[in-house]
């Protein structure tokens, strides 16, 4: 069983506040992560797959950081708005599957 | 192009019965992975599918199976229902085997209710 992380499980942000959540997951055998955003009634949605340490990957406004050696990454948000409501995963994987954590609900209040 | 593709919607069910979903990925995938979610549980990885061949299986039991077809398309099937089989069960599609640094797409899931 791999252990994945997230935490906060939940924050409540307020519009144009910037925020950020950590997803936590096994060193040793990594392969990739990744991250979903998953918003109330649609299907996951992909965000960023990072493979190296040290990645920074940037999508609008949301970007994401990659430290394989300490087994963490962290999700930023600038500028929240009320469509960056949504519950983020992350997702470790060997190659093989991906093992998700239990994701961090963001609720932006307007 | 069509996105991943999910049937059905919804599904009521006894226990004891058995129940079969679909899932047709994106044109031209050719790996399919199939997950459950349960309140509480985050995503647990069922099995992936490639060329028609099962690839890797998670800590399911034998109840859980599925297949897939020559065009992609997966099947996965559940027998001898239980009230814990009650979940949203998603698939995701993606070009190549395995899911290592590829996105997954994931259609809109089949929720399955067990009376």
């Amino acid at each position: 069983i791999l252990n994945v992380e997230q935490s906060p499980q939940s924050l409540h942000v307020q519009e144009g506040d910037s925020t950020n959540f950590t997803c936590s997951f096994p060193s040793s055998n990594f392969y990739a992560l990744h991250w979903y955003r998953w918003e109330t009634a649609k299907s996951p949605e992909a965000l960023f797959v990072m493979t190296l340490n040290g990645d920074e990957k940037k999508k609008g406004r949301i970007s994401a950081t990659l430290n394989t050696k300490e087994g963490y990454s962290y999700l930023y948000i600038k500028g929240s708005q009320p469509e960056d409501s949504a519950t983020y995963l992350c997702a470790f994987t060997n190659d093989y599957k991906l093992s998700f954590g239990a994701g961090t609900t963001v609720t932006v209040r307007a | 192009k069509a996105g991943v593709t999910q049937t059905p919607r919804y599904l009521i069910k006894t226990r004891g019965q058995q129940v079969t979903l679909s899932c047709s990925p994106i044109s031209g995938h050719r790996s399919v992975s199939w997950y459950q979610q349960t309140p509480g549980q985050g995503l647990q990885f069922l099995f992936e599918y490639f060329s028609e061949t099962q690839r890797n299986k998670g800590n399911f039991p034998g109840r859980f199976s599925g297949r897939q077809f020559s065009n992609s398309r997966s099947e996965m099937n559940v027998s001898t229902l239980e009230l814990g089989d009650s979940a949203l069960y998603l698939c995701a599609s993606s070009p190549g085997q395995g899911v290592g640094n590829q996105p997954q797409h994931f259609g809109d899931g089949t929720r399955l209710s067990i009376l």
